[in-house]
């Protein structure tokens, strides 16, 4: 089966400083799909940014860019010139690819507090 | 972007009744919805996946019987907690799939389940 591991419980960061989130997974699969989502208080689930794991190149959203390190199955979410806004639970997640019905599987999150 | 909207957003009910939480996509047909509860702080753990027109699969240690899902349309999956009791109180949010990339999975707002 496959697992998410978010070792950080908690980070925070200064405004306009980077931040780096950590996420690790385990899988027999070659190709799936790994995702950042974003909880703020709302609780509302927000799509962060999405790596497919036949892709070499990391992915990048504006001020979020991920380390994906396909054989050390690492997947770290950084977030450059952080704002107030950035503050929320972030969520790893894995999805396996070519598989219709197949639901997120989620790490334990990481509450990010952003400070002025 | 597609929107899946869950109601109600919040309920309050009295131990032993029941509540039925809707999860309609809005601008898609979704063959597959996703079922998670999420406690304070914690992870959303997924207690089933429906699919239209057909039974729910649901993830080992939820109760079919407490929570039932019926998805007897393209646009629209439901879970009623049945008898619920105060350990149901939770937040639950629904995830539906689109149809066509299958990649693409979308999350209600939640709904916040207080039972007294």
């Amino acid at each position: 089966a496959q697992t998410v591991t978010q070792s950080q419980p908690e980070m925070s960061v200064q405004e306009a400083e980077t931040v780096t989130l950590s996420c690790t997974y385990d899988t027999s699969e070659s190709d799936y799909y790994l995702f950042w989502y974003k909880q703020p208080p709302s609780r509302q689930m927000i799509l962060v940014i999405r790596q497919e794991a036949y892709k070499q190149q990391n992915a990048t959203e504006n001020r979020f860019s991920v380390n994906f390190q396909k054989a050390a199955k690492s997947f770290s979410l950084k977030i450059s010139d952080s704002q107030l806004g950035d503050a929320a639970m972030y969520f790893c997640a894995y999805r396996r690819i070519n598989q219709a019905g197949t639901a997120l599987i989620f790490g334990k999150g990481t509450t990010l507090s952003v400070s002025s | 972007g597609a929107v899946v909207s869950q109601h109600p957003s919040r309920v309050i009910c009295k131990s032993g009744t029941s509540v039925k939480i809707e999860c309609r996509s809005l601008d898609f047909q979704a063959t597959t919805m996703f079922w998670y509860r999420q406690f304070p702080k914690q992870s959303l753990m997924l207690m089933a996946t429906s699919n239209e027109g057909s039974k729910a699969t649901y993830e080992q240690g939820v109760e079919k019987d407490k929570f039932l899902i019926n998805h007897a349309s393209l646009t629209l999956s439901t879970l009623t907690v049945t008898s619920a009791h105060p350990e149901d109180s939770s937040f639950y949010i629904c995830s539906a799939q689109e149809p066509i990339s299958r990649e693409k999975l979308f999350f209600g707002s939640g709904t916040q389940l207080s039972v007294l």
